[in-house]
């Protein structure tokens, strides 16, 4: 079965500054996908990013970026430029091939931004 | 576009009654739902696979007598919480997805947090 793995219970960075998500995840799949989602206090979950396993190049989305390394299966969320609306749980998830499938969440990191 | 509905958004109910809780793909069809389950302060927990027409798909452990899904159209899967208890109070969260160009992409309910008294 496939795991996401977060580490980090909790980060806070400084308005302005960066700050890197954790992520790991195990898979036998070749095909798969990997997804960062925001929950801000509204719970709304929100779709970040995405990268899709047979790309190398790590996906980026303005102020959000991914640090893809496939052979240690580790997935970082890097936020440059934090802004207090950055402030939410983050969660990191996995899903396979194509079609509808799950996604497997991993536990999530609450992100505080200090002004 | 891509927009998913959840009614109620809230919902108190008593000990031993029946809850449904609809979810709505506003502007697409959506041939599979999935409904996530949310405790406070922990991550989302896959309950159930709904595909239109057929049968829903239950994790281990999930009790499908107790949580009764029904996708009876391509826009609409609903959940029965029955005989609902207090342990069932949670924020029951659906996602549906649209297929096209969106890589099978899950769009998200806003959940509804329910509470069993």
């Amino acid at each position: 079965a496939q795991t996401v793995t977060q580490s980090q219970p909790e980060m806070s960075v400084q308005e302005a500054e960066t700050v890197t998500l954790s992520c790991t995840y195990d898979t036998s799949e070749s095909d798969y996908y990997l997804f960062w989602y925001k929950q801000p206090p509204s719970r709304q979950m929100i779709l970040v990013i995405r990268q899709e396993a047979y790309k190398q190049q790590n996906a980026t989305e303005n102020r959000f970026s991914v640090n893809f390394q496939k052979a240690a299966k580790s997935f970082s969320l890097k936020i440059s430029d934090s802004q207090l609306g950055d402030a939410a749980m983050y969660f990191c998830a996995y899903r396979r091939g194509q079609g509808a499938q799950k996604l497997v969440f991993g536990q999530g990191t609450r992100l505080t931004i200090n002004p | 576009g891509a927009v998913v509905s959840q009614h109620p958004s809230w919902v108190i109910c008593k000990s031993g009654t029946s809850v449904k809780i609809e979810c709505r793909s506003l502007d697409f069809q959506a041939t599979t739902m999935f409904w996530y389950r949310q405790f406070p302060k922990q991550s989302l927990m896959l309950m159930a696979t709904s595909n239109e027409g057929s049968k829903a798909t239950y994790e281990q452990g999930v009790e499908k007598d107790k949580f009764l899904i029904n996708h009876a159209s391509l826009t609409l899967s609903t959940l029965t919480v029955t005989s609902a208890h207090p342990e069932d109070s949670s924020f029951y969260i659906c996602s549906a997805v649209g297929g096209g160009p969106s890589y099978n992409e899950q769009f998200f309910g806003p959940g509804t947090r329910l509470t069993v008294l």
